[in-house]
């Protein structure tokens, strides 16, 4: 079974400037993706960004960039000129292929401050 | 948005009452789920679908059942619920590849369940 530790229960940052959080996971397989939800007040889970776990660039979306170290099992979301509208709680997810599931981390709570 | 609705949004029943949560897409994907999210905690997987007829448990099936008679609607049935069933429930869907799901989930928008 996968397991997927975010550290961080709770974070801020100010406003324009960059912030990183944490997500680490365990698993014996090799064939998985991992991803980075945010989660708004809305509830609404919103896909930030994905991760091939064969690649080793690292997948960049706009202002979210990932730092993924596979042999570390270490996969951290770096967020630059941080806006008050990403304020949201962000849950780290790995996606095992062969089992066609994901296991989700406990979420970390990032406030944006002006 | 992947076409994903919820119903109802917010509920609020009893203890020992049936409760049905409904997921409806309009995008004909094969795989459906619907998990739980409690606070200070990820999403868990409680039941999923990989097509009509076709379901299987996930991490936290106790006391839950699912049916999938169509494509586009998977049902979750608390056939007593609890108190400690009070949470918000998410329905998602991915995409088929190969014959299996693709590895990115969309999701519904939520359902707010209380049972008092």
């Amino acid at each position: 079974a996968q397991t997927v530790t975010q550290s961080q229960p709770e974070m801020s940052v100010q406003e324009a400037e960059t912030v990183t959080l944490s997500c680490t996971y365990d698993t014996s397989e090799n064939n998985y993706y991992l991803f980075w939800y945010k989660q708004p007040p809305s509830r609404q889970m919103i896909l930030v960004i994905r991760q091939e776990a064969y690649k080793q660039q690292n997948a960049t979306e706009n202002r979210f960039s990932v730092n993924f170290q596979k042999a570390a099992k270490s996969f951290s979301l770096k967020i630059s000129d941080s806006q008050l509208g990403d304020t949201a709680m962000y849950f780290c997810a790995f996606y095992n292929t062969n089992a066609g599931k994901s296991t989700f981390g406990d979420g970390t709570t990032l406030t944006v401050k002006p | 948005d992947a076409g994903i609705t919820q119903s109802p949004r917010h509920k609020v029943t009893e203890t020992g009452t049936p409760v049905t949560l409904r997921c409806h897409q309009t995008e004909n994907h094969r795989y459906m789920y619907w998990y739980r999210q409690d606070p200070g905690h990820g999403l868990r997987l409680i039941h999923y679908s990989y097509g009509v007829k076709d379901t299987d448990k996930g991490e936290v099936s106790d006391g839950y059942s699912v049916s999938r008679s169509k494509t586009e609607d998977f049902l979750l049935t608390l056939e007593s619920a609890t108190s400690s069933q009070t949470s918000v429930y998410f329905c998602a869907i991915s995409e088929t590849n190969s014959g299996g799901p693709t590895d990115t989930q969309y999701f519904g928008p939520g359902t707010r369940l209380t049972v008092l």
